[in-house]
This record gives structure tokens, sequence and C-alpha cells, in this order.
């Protein structure tokens, strides 16, 4: 049972928008920032978004994230067969004092 | 750019103790946490622990009891040691620049250990 939850699943097709959740508490989204992840199939994970919505070097404009309250969203505009791959979201816990949380992943297939 | 390598033995038995290296190239461990996660095969992404340049650690708390993390930076690596390991920590593990408030902005390709049952 992660700390963070996510949709085991979601779809869409090419060029379609789609948008991934991730719920959380007081204690993590609610009071410190969201990181996103992206995972090939068979390949290490790779930053995508941090801190709620900025993107690194390299990612394209076409995912975005947002955060509010103690919830986050990842969007991908302009679907593309290359998305296809689980992505999960990230936060420090203040209650845990661990190294941060993740949530349990969202399989994203392009249909 | 900042490159980072698991080191270590695939196979472990249980009962025995898992350790593995990370070795950072093209930069320094100065200024930020390196964490290792894991992932069991088919399954997601698990927050193992991190450490602060200086030494200070976090650690899952399902596993501090068993959980040593450590910094060497005249080597620029650091370590894992997870001790009295079952067939439940066989998971590929990754090292990764980041942990707590930082993200993991950089990840080594992982390393595949495995604990038979």
């Amino acid at each position: 049972q992660s700390v963070l939850t996510q949709p085991p699943s979601a779809s869409g097709t090419p060029g379609q928008r789609v948008t991934i959740s991730c719920s959380g508490g007081s204690s993590n989204i609610g009071s410190n920032t969201v990181n996103w992840y992206q995972q090939l199939p068979g390949r290490a994970p790779k930053l995508l978004i941090y801190s709620n919505s900025l993107r690194p070097s390299g990612v394209p404009d076409r995912f975005s994230g947002s955060k509010s309250g103690t919830s986050a969203s990842l969007a991908i505009s302009g679907l593309q067969s290359e998305d296809e791959a689980d992505y999960y979201c990230a936060a420090w816990d203040d209650s845990l004092d661990g190294p941060g949380v993740f949530g349990g992943g969202t399989k994203l297939t392009v249909l | 750019q900042v490159q980072l390598q698991e080191s270590g033995p695939g196979l472990v038995k249980p009962s025995e103790a898992l350790s593995l290296t990370c070795t950072v190239s093209g930069g320094s461990l100065s200024s930020f946490y390196w964490s290792w996660i894991r992932q069991p095969p088919g399954k997601g992404l698990e927050w193992v622990g991190c450490i602060y340049f200086s030494g200070s650690t976090k650690y899952n708390p399902s596993l501090k009891s068993r959980l040593s993390i450590s910094v060497d930076m005249s080597k620029n690596h650091f370590s894992l040691r997870l001790t009295s390991v079952t067939a439940a920590d066989t998971a590929v593990y990754y090292c990764a620049r980041g942990g707590a408030v930082e993200a993991l902005d950089y990840w080594g390709q992982g390393a595949l250990v495995t604990v038979p049952s």
C-alpha cells in the first residue's frame, strides 16, 4: 500500500491529452513539492517533472505538472507512442522522516 | 554529465547481507543527497534510503532495522548494506542523486540482486 495513490492504468490514442493523478496527504503532497518520473520498459526511471511543475532540460513541453492541496497531476498532451511507460509521483513525507515516498505507479498505454 | 554506476554481487544467500556500491563520475558528492531505490520484479519503486554528503541518513522505516548507508568522499561513492535478507529483498537496486526534498535527477542503470527462496 503506497503512501501516494495513483491509478494503476491510463490510456489514450495518439494526439490525445491524458492526465494521471497522485493523491496524498497533509504531511507529503500538502507540505512538500511533487516530482514525477517516467520509466520506459526495461529502463531506469527518468526525472520528468520536479518542484510540481518544472521540466528538466530536454523534457518536451507536452509534459506538464500541477499541484493543488494534497493532490498532484501529470498531463501529457499530443500523446505519442513513445510515451507508453510507467509514471511515478514522489514527494517527501514530513511524518515519516524517511528518504521520500513514491506512488504505486501508473502504466500508460497508447492505443 | 553526472553518471552513476551500481556494483555488487547479483546473488545473495538468505539471511546474509546484501552490499552494493554506487560510484559517481562527472561530479562531486558534495552538497547533495544520494539515494537507493529498489524495484521488485514486475512491481513499483520503493525508496530504500538516502544519505547527505555529510553523512546524515534517512531510512525507509520498514527497512531501518536492517539498513545502513554510508558515503566515502575520497572514493566518490556511497554504499548500501542490508542485512538478514530474504526472497522479498530480490529487486533491481538503483542509485540516484537526490533524496528527501531533492528530486532524483540522475540515476544509475540498476543492478539486479536475487535472493533465492
